[in-house]
């Protein structure tokens, strides 16, 4: 079990470039999620993947990001023309069901400038 | 829907003091409950979780936690805290059903002083 890995650790872009970050896992878990968390804030939740079929995505996932989880293993985060707004860490975590709670990653600290 | 409140920013405490870091929610259907920590440019590490059962529940590094259902809290307490214990402590809470999502509070940095 080596946890669950995000990367890259730290990204800086310029506004209106794309930008992909990278989450694998804990190989025996099947629920996978994406958050975001700004300074001085709690993680909020953005998308979650059972498998490989994305089952919810919150408001705040707007048409610029996509996420996908193809064949239930990693899974991807993309963000077309980034914004300034879009500075924040992202987490990923993954479960093997509720009672276990979440496994996060270390998290991809974006930066836009 | 369901919302965290975690009332206190900061808190400071010297070392080997108790500290409690006080946690509400509020939901209409059942909840779990838990509390994580955060270390500077870290994710977030799981501290204890209450899923239905005894109401104390016990974590690592000598945390619990109490499950009040009638005041909706879900406080953290430790008895005597280290340095080390310096860190962003989340509360969140899950429907017991569905995504099992978080919803999680703004969090409460503690910081420990010698």
């Amino acid at each position: 079990d080596t946890g669950v890995s995000q990367d890259p650790r730290h990204k800086i872009t310029k506004r209106g470039q794309n930008v992909t970050f990278r989450c694998d896992p804990i190989s025996e878990h099947n629920r996978l999620y994406w958050y975001r968390q700004t300074l001085g804030q709690g993680p909020e939740f953005l998308t979650y993947f059972q498998n490989e079929a994305q089952l919810e995505k919150s408001r705040l996932l707007s048409d610029r990001f996509s996420a996908e989880r193809p064949k239930g293993s990693f899974s991807t985060l993309e963000i077309q023309r980034t914004e300034q707004g879009d500075s924040a860490m992202y987490l990923c975590a993954s479960s093997q069901g509720q009672a276990t709670g979440y496994t996060f990653g270390s998290g991809t600290r974006l930066t836009v400038v | 829907a369901q919302s965290v409140t975690q009332l206190d920013s900061q808190v400071p405490v010297f070392e080997e003091a108790p500290v409690e870091l006080r946690c509400n929610y509020s939901s209409s259907v059942s909840v779990y409950l838990f509390w994580y920590v955060q270390y500077p440019n870290q994710g977030l590490q799981l501290l204890l979780k209450y899923l239905s059962g005894s109401t104390l529940v016990k974590g690592i590094n000598g945390f619990e936690a109490e499950f009040n259902k009638s005041q909706t809290s879900f406080h953290l307490r430790k008895p005597s805290v280290h340095i080390s214990d310096t860190a962003e402590y989340f509360c969140a809470v899950s429907e017991t059903s569905g995504t099992y999502k978080y919803i999680f509070g703004t969090g409460t940095r503690l910081k420990v002083l010698a």
